[in-house]
């Protein structure tokens, strides 16, 4: 079975950093796509960062550009994301999610239980 | 960025009958012939889980009540006949463009 497991999530003070991890296994983790989704306290979601399965292309959302960067060590079947200059708006439950591509498209099929960040002074 | 909207914010259904979600994107999610649209489905406590991917294709392992349609700018989750089960909050998503973006959520009771 498709396992994803996240830690890492606390609380930080606005300026901080911060870095999560997500353990995979249960399917050949160098060969996906993988994303960082995030929750926040009401509800919204909203997609933070993707990395190619080689970990050679990175992508992100003008909210977290320059402040997150999304990594992956597929030696050790682990995907990464460190925070830095993190504001309040940042608090969410963040999840890993397995990406799958379909058409000319991927969508998130596979999502783990999540670790939380809570940003506050 | 492509802003969905999903409608209504929540809704109660009674046992049995159908459930009808709708999610409007403010620009075409189609590409060469595929909708880009996803749903999911979130119960208290749990992640999103993936129902339909591409507007219409039936995630493996999702029962056969759970269907979805559209193109362009305007999609539809149907669920029939519902179950006690389906009590959830179900989100619409788009990966046809960059930044992917979600829907807002529909809260789903059943009666």
């Amino acid at each position: 079975d498709v396992k994803l497991v996240e830690s890492g999530g606390g609380l930080v003070k606005p300026g901080g950093s911060l870095k999560l991890s997500c353990a995979a296994s249960g399917f050949t983790f160098s060969s996906y796509t993988m994303s960082w989704v995030r929750q926040t306290p009401e509800k919204r979601l909203e997609w933070v960062a993707t990395i190619s399965s080689a970990g050679s292309y990175t992508y992100y959302p003008d909210s977290v550009k320059g402040r997150f960067t999304i990594s992956r060590d597929n030696a050790k079947n682990t995907l990464y994301l460190q925070m830095s200059s993190l504001k309040s708006e940042d608090t969410a439950m963040y999840y890993c999610t397995r990406d799958y591509y379909y058409g000319s498209r991927y969508y998130f099929d596979c999502w783990g239980q999540g670790t939380t960040l809570t940003v506050s002074s | 960025d492509i802003v969905l909207t999903q409608s209504p914010a929540s809704l109660a259904v009674s046992l049995g009958q159908r459930a009808t979600i709708s999610c409007k994107a403010s620009q075409s999610v189609d590409y060469d012939g595929d909708s880009y649209m996803n749903w999911y489905q979130q119960k208290p406590g749990q992640p999103p889980k993936l129902l339909i991917y591409a507007a219409s294709n039936l995630e493996s392992g999702i029962p056969a009540r759970f269907s979805g349609s559209g193109s362009g700018t305007d999609f539809t989750l149907n669920i029939h006949p519902v179950e006690e089960e389906d009590a959830a909050t179900y989100y619409c998503q788009q990966s046809n463009e960059d930044p992917y973006t979600f829907g807002g959520g529909t809260k789903l009771e059943i009666k």
